[in-house]
């Protein structure tokens, strides 16, 4: 079975710095999704970035940046110069037939 | 493009007690997804329906968790009778394309407190 794994349930970053989100995950598959999500105070769930693991090339959506080593199973997120609304819960999560959820990581922004 | 949406945004029920939640997906998605987050927890897929045909239910607790999504799009997530466990987010989210090919979109949940 797919699993998902954040070893970090809390991080905290000064505005403006950058901050990298670890996951990595467990699978036989060889075709699959990556995900990450973020869920504010209010609960949303919003999608951040998503990956194909068929591409060599790392996605990027502004800010947010994935360095993906599928050998090595490892999906991290980099958020640059972070600002006080990235404050959230990150999940990381992987999809194949279904999609698993990482625990998450509480990121705190500080002023 | 409206997003997904539920009701109700919050319950509270005693124990034993039946509950239903709404969801209806973004216009023109096919499939439609049940999550289960318990505090603290990531999401946990419950049943998965594609169109109006269940693709997978095996982590819905068949004894007091049914759900239906009648006509292909709208559906509804019923607990009867509910347990102190129960006690979680429910999270509804659709994608264009079937299970596992398509980013899903998530609704703002319904957060049920079981007394």
């Amino acid at each position: 079975a797919q699993t998902v794994t954040q070893s970090q349930p809390e991080m905290s970053v000064q505005e403006a710095e950058t901050v990298t989100l670890s996951c990595t995950y467990d699978t036989s598959e060889n075709n699959y999704y990556l995900f990450w999500y973020k869920q504010p105070p209010s609960r949303q769930m919003i999608l951040v970035i998503r990956q194909e693991a068929y591409k060599q090339q790392n996605a990027t959506e502004n800010r947010f940046s994935v360095n993906f080593q599928k050998a090595a199973k490892s999906f991290s997120l980099k958020i640059s110069d972070s600002q006080l609304g990235d404050t959230a819960m990150y999940f990381c999560a992987f999809m194949n037939n279904d999609m698993r959820f990482g625990a998450g990581t509480r990121l705190t922004v500080k002023p | 493009e409206a997003g997904v949406a539920q009701s109700p945004r919050y319950k509270i029920i005693e124990k034993r007690q039946s509950v239903a939640f709404w969801c209806n997906p973004i216009s023109g998605h096919a499939t439609l997804y049940w999550y289960q987050q318990i505090l603290g927890q990531g999401p946990k897929l419950l049943i998965q329906f594609q169109n109006n045909g269940v693709v997978d239910d095996s982590q819905l607790p068949k004894d007091r968790f049914s759900a239906e999504r009648l006509k292909g799009v709208d559906s509804t997530l019923k607990i009867q009778p509910a347990k102190l466990e129960d006690s979680a987010v429910y999270l509804c989210a659709s994608s264009l394309g079937g299970p596992g090919t398509d980013t899903q979109y998530f609704g703002p949940g319904t957060r049920l407190t079981v007394l």
